[in-house]
């Protein structure tokens, strides 16, 4: 079955750290989705990347980077020089492609990051 | 503009009685799902459904029920068997497993 483990529930820094997240997934497929999402306070989930199984390409996006790598199963997110709006709970997740539960997304736990001034 | 509308936002139920939340989704999805979310905890899926007329439990289905006739909607209703359903209620869609499409979410509080 799969699986996503997020270990941090709460990382606090202080404006213009950075913060890495971690997450480490378990799957039986060979084609699947990872994804990052960030919940703020409203309770939304805010899409920030997908990446499929075939591509471990890391790819930066503004303060946004994301490292994959399949040898370890995990798949991080740094956040450079965090700022105050950054605070939220962000969610690491997985979908299976070949599946019978192909579609049925499984979330980590979150990690709750906290930015102060 | 094409999206997920849940509703209601906020809902109050008294002890004992079922509501049911509601899902619709005008993206043309074949699949949707329901999950909870706790205060401090990640999201848990409840029921999932890949076609219409078709839906498979997902990790915490006991409580709870749902219905797909129609494409565009998926009904959750939350039975009093549910035990503790004070929760955050998340709906999504999706065409496979590349996206998901997320609802704003029901916040449902038993009174």
């Amino acid at each position: 079955a799969q699986k996503v483990t997020q270990a941090q529930t709460e990382i606090s820094v202080v404006e213009k750290e950075d913060v890495t997240l971690d997450c480490v997934y378990e799957t039986r497929d060979t084609t699947y989705y990872l994804f990052w999402y960030k919940q703020p306070p409203s309770g939304e989930l805010v899409f920030l990347i997908r990446r499929n199984s075939f591509d471990e390409q890391n790819e930066i996006s503004g303060r946004y980077s994301w490292n994959f790598q399949k040898s370890t199963s995990s798949f991080n997110f740094t956040i450079t020089a965090s700022q105050v709006v950054d605070s939220a709970v962000y969610f690491c997740a997985l979908s299976e492609v070949t599946t019978d539960s192909w579609g049925k997304l499984q979330f980590g736990a979150g990690t709750q990051v906290v930015v102060t001034p | 503009d094409g999206g997920i509308t849940q509703s209601p936002k906020y809902l109050f139920r008294k002890e004992g009685q079922n509501v049911t939340l509601s899902c619709e989704q005008n993206l043309n999805h074949d699949a949707m799902y329901w999950y909870r979310q706790d205060p401090g905890q990640g999201l848990r899926l409840i029921y999932y459904s890949q076609i219409v007329n078709d839906f498979q439990k997902g990790d915490i289905a006991e409580g709870y029920s749902v219905s797909r006739e129609k494409k565009e909607s998926f009904p959750l209703t939350v039975t009093s068997a549910q035990k503790n359903p004070t929760a955050f209620y998340l709906c999504a869609s999706s065409e496979d497993s590349s996206g998901y499409t997320f609802g704003s979410g029901t916040r449902l509080t038993v009174v």
